[in-house]
């Protein structure tokens, strides 16, 4: 089955407002978080990871936050742009070896003017 | 640099087919990812290279065939698709495992 999921299928803001995209996971043992963004016809973009001994990330107008108590992670953009949309998704690994990234749903972010 | 280039960009092939999907990255990544991804889904993962070794396939159909000649270079060979298998195929690389992964833009591909 899969371990992570989205709350929201689509995120609705105005331009210049702060937009917050949300992922719940299920496996305990993740321990890297990754969140991509893709456009239309393009891959995944990596946006901003966090590893599980960190509850926060900054990095340029995204903040990613990280509970694990809840299993809970979300992603922060500040003064969204027209060029912010795209659909996120939340993807995470538990390491130990070998393994690739089993991605949330997704959550198609709209930017209205 | 964290390009991953994959060819073709687009791929129409017959049920009878035989096709090669290409990926290529110069980051100096030892582990490489074939993704596919449906419409509206988010990708799923297909196969895993570490160090040029396949280390993880996840109940792909034999009719996908993984092949890293090198550690710059990641083929997909494809043959005797079905029409379900038409997706958006990803490629991704990272220099070992538990790191970001970086994708390619992906072969859109049609199986007729």
């Amino acid at each position: 089955g899969e371990s992570v999921g989205l709350h929201l299928p689509t995120l609705s803001v105005q331009e210049g407002d702060n937009s917050i995209i949300n992922c719940a996971y299920s496996n305990s043992a993740s321990d890297y978080f990754i969140w991509y963004k893709q456009e239309s016809g393009k891959g995944p973009q990596f946006i901003i990871d966090i590893r599980s001994n960190m509850d926060k990330r900054q990095g340029q107008r995204v903040t990613v936050l990280l509970n694990k108590t809840v299993k809970h992670l979300s992603l922060q953009i500040a003064a969204t742009q027209p060029g912010d949309s795209a659909v996120y998704f939340c993807a995470e690994t538990t390491g130990g070896g070998a393994d690739g990234l089993t991605f949330g749903k997704g959550t198609h972010l709209i930017i209205q003017p | 640099d964290t390009e991953v280039t994959q060819t073709p960009k687009h791929l129409v092939m017959g049920m009878t087919n035989k096709k090669s999907l290409k990926c290529e990255q110069h980051m100096g990544h030892r582990a490489m990812y074939w993704y596919k991804q449906k419409a509206k889904k988010p990708p799923e993962l297909m196969f895993v290279y570490s160090y040029e070794k396949l280390s993880i396939n996840e109940s792909v159909p034999s009719r996908f065939s993984p092949e890293c000649p090198n550690s710059s270079l990641l083929n997909l060979h494809l043959h005797a698709l079905q029409p379900e298998d038409s997706a958006l195929y990803l490629c991704a690389s990272s220099q070992t495992f538990r790191e970001t992964q970086y994708f390619g833009p992906g072969t859109r591909l049609l199986v007729l």
